[in-house]
């Protein structure tokens, strides 16, 4: 089936450290990828439509200065947390296609 | 905009007995239809779906019904095993949005006892 893999699966930072999540499709192109945040115990909230070639598309109230996404080609999504802090420590998940839509395995981040 | 509701919130199930799911959405645009199982530590994995244009579709032991009238769907597990324990999320898509947007219920943590 469909695997989409996400990269690092953990990282622990400073606090003001920039991280870079990659998300890759492995054996289909995906022209449209997803960010979302999942808090524990919580459903995933999307973050922002990432579109290759073009601006990613940020739901409401998701800061476009502080996740920066690039989906410089159609296999390949990163999102940038710049300048994190504490606040920013959660689980970070990727997916990719439409209809269906398949998940990386998640980024757990904690920022020290 | 759409919003999808899922009840309940947690489901206590013996090993073998059936587990039904429930969700509602109030788009009535929405046109896709998945359930997703996440395991702890994981991401969710697509383990069924459904379309707008079809009532029922089964996959050995997981089943979803659709009812476009009331906006209902639900998700339908028999003979449950321990490996079915997780938590199962719902969502709804609307043909509206382009980039096949997905929009979550809020999630049912499912417990299989052995």
């Amino acid at each position: 089936g469909a695997v989409v893999s996400q990269h690092p699966s953990w990282v622990i930072c400073k606090s003001g450290t920039s991280v870079k999540i990659e998300c890759r499709s492995l054996d289909f192109q995906a022209t449209t990828m997803f960010w979302y945040r999942q808090f524990p115990k919580q459903s995933l909230m999307l973050m922002a439509t990432s579109n290759e070639g073009s601006k990613a598309t940020y739901e409401q109230g998701v800061e476009k200065d502080k996740f920066l996404i690039n989906h410089a080609s159609l296999t390949l999504s990163t999102l940038t947390v710049t300048s994190a802090h504490p606040e920013d420590s959660s689980f970070y998940i990727c997916s990719a296609g439409v209809q269906p839509q398949h998940f990386g395995d998640g980024t757990r981040l904690s920022i020290l | 905009g759409e919003n999808v509701e899922q009840h309940p919130s947690t489901l206590s199930v013996q090993e073998g007995d059936s587990a039904v799911i429930k969700c509602t959405y109030s788009d009535s645009a929405s046109n896709y239809f998945p359930w997703y199982k996440q395991e702890l530590g994981k991401g969710p994995q697509l383990i069924i779906d459904i379309r707008s244009n079809v009532g029922e579709k089964k996959d050995q032991r997981i089943a979803v019904t659709l009812n476009k009238t009331a906006k209902h769907f639900s998700l339908h597990i028999t003979e449950t095993q321990p490996e079915d324990s997780a938590v199962y999320f719902c969502a709804a898509s609307s043909r509206t949005s382009n980039t096949g947007k997905l929009i979550f219920g809020q999630g049912t943590t499912l417990q299989v006892k052995p």
